[in-house]
């Protein structure tokens, strides 16, 4: 398996604009789980879905974000308007708690947002 | 409230044994991961702990107690490549709630 793809993997932007981020989870995988990524706050999870639903986007900042999944093999991240302050790594991950390796979560290689 | 607590730093030598510490205050708690993070690169899992004991994968081990709300990632016979930063995480219903990382530097 080709693992979780995610594009772009640097977005550089300038204050304003939106930003989309996407994510392909791995094959069979029913949750997928956004994560932001700051040297200050390290890993938070943004939002996560099971079986194409949210279920928990308590931790999505404010209304600028939005999250969405169309289908099982495919998620974004919409950041509008985008603001400086939202520069960090942005990472997708995925699992399948019905495989032998449980509840592990599997993740992306990341998207680096910078935000001028 | 939910809480994690792990150190921000650590330094070791190649060939040594390196204890990283992590404590957790949560209800509903499902287990203990940890995850290896290289500078740059995406977390990867190294184990899981559900029950209380110590669990031994080659150079690496991880042992929880849940009375305690303790945790430590046990690494021997450190090598350069294991410089990374370590996460622990606590699993609570569905998702995982991640400590802010152990930096670790193994020096020759």
């Amino acid at each position: 398996d080709a693992g979780v793809i995610q594009s772009p993997r640097h977005e550089v932007t300038e204050m304003g604009q939106e930003v989309t981020l996407r994510c392909k989870p791995i094959s069979g995988h029913d949750y997928l789980f956004w994560y932001r990524q700051t040297m200050m706050r390290g890993l938070e999870l943004l939002i996560y879905f099971n079986n194409n639903v949210p279920i928990d986007d308590s931790g999505m900042p404010e209304d600028r974000f939005s999250a969405k999944m169309p289908n099982a093999s495919f998620s974004t991240l919409k950041i509008q308007p985008s603001e400086p302050r939202d520069s960090a790594v942005y990472f997708c991950a995925s699992s399948s708690p019905r495989t032998v390796s449980t509840d592990t979560q599997y993740f992306g290689p990341g998207t680096r947002l910078t935000v001028l | 409230g939910q809480n994690i607590d792990q150190p921000t730093e650590m330094t070791a030598t190649e060939g040594a044994i390196v204890q990283i510490n992590c404590t957790y205050q949560t209800s509903g708690f499902n287990g203990l991961f940890w995850y290896q993070q290289h500078a740059g690169e995406a977390p990867t899992f190294l184990s899981y702990n559900v029950l209380d004991g110590l669990e031994e994968k080659g150079r690496f081990s991880s042992f929880l107690s849940r009375s305690k709300g303790y945790s430590y990632l046990l690494l021997k016979e450190l090598q350069m490549k294991d410089s990374a930063s370590y996460l622990c995480a606590m699993y609570n219903t569905d998702k995982l709630i991640f400590g802010t990382g152990t930096r670790l530097q193994v020096f020759p």
